[in-house]
């Protein structure tokens, strides 16, 4: 099993479309999580950070799910500008950050 | 302005040429990394640091190597025992767990 899973799409949505992502991983002792934006051609940028308790900023929402291993990311009234690749990426204290392998969004007027 | 450089952006290597990325980062983050990223595929780990005199391989480690002489500064080293290295090259740094990226290096073999 890989340690970080993602499926990798495309997600084809229309504008205003709610879309979901789903991330799950291996290591139950991982500590740190988030979702990054990769734009093509270009290095990744952080999105937002995960936390057990949920979070939100804007359109873009985050959970933790630690008992069943994944995390998420929904985003909502999608915007042509949010067409990108979203990766997950999981952290433990002391070792490297572990990237998947994206998932493709592209909105679509 | 805090921020981590990577240079040069394009790079063309010879055949049996090594050649060495640079990476350096002024946000006083202990730990660096270097990924590789091939077109449509994610990004796979070829070594990490998490302080300085310290390094780990990562999933990709042969026909690279590293240093970590100075806290600010990772480069990577691309060998000639590396037999496929054109590829998007990703540096980054963290404190703790949120990376930050370069604009990463873009190596080509000609």
């Amino acid at each position: 099993r890989k340690e970080v899973e993602q499926d990798p799409g495309p997600f084809n949505v229309p504008e205003g479309a709610t879309v979901a992502f789903n991330c799950t991983y291996s290591n139950s002792a991982s500590q740190s999580f988030f979702w990054y934006r990769q734009d093509c051609r270009k290095e990744p940028k952080l999105l937002m950070s995960v936390y057990s308790s949920g979070n939100e900023d804007g359109r873009f929402t985050a959970q933790l799910n630690r008992a069943s291993q994944y995390i998420s990311l929904l985003i909502r009234d999608s915007k042509l500008s949010d067409s990108a690749t979203y990766l997950c990426v999981v952290n433990q204290a002391g070792t490297a950050l572990i990237f998947g392998k994206g998932t493709t969004l592209s909105v679509s007027s | 302005d805090g921020g981590i450089t990577q240079s040069p952006k394009y790079l063309f290597r010879k055949e049996g040429q090594n050649v060495t990325l640079s990476c350096e980062q002024n946000l006083n983050h202990d730990a660096m990394y270097w990924y590789r990223q091939d077109p449509g595929q994610g990004l796979r780990l070829i070594y990490y640091s998490q302080i300085v005199n310290d390094f780990q391989k990562g999933d990709i480690a042969e026909g690279y190597s590293v240093s970590r002489e100075k806290k600010e500064s990772f480069p990577l080293t691309v060998t000639s025992a590396q037999k496929n290295p054109t590829a998007f090259y990703l540096c980054a740094s963290s404190h703790p767990g949120q990376a930050f990226f370069g604009q990463g290096t873009r190596l080509t073999v000609v």
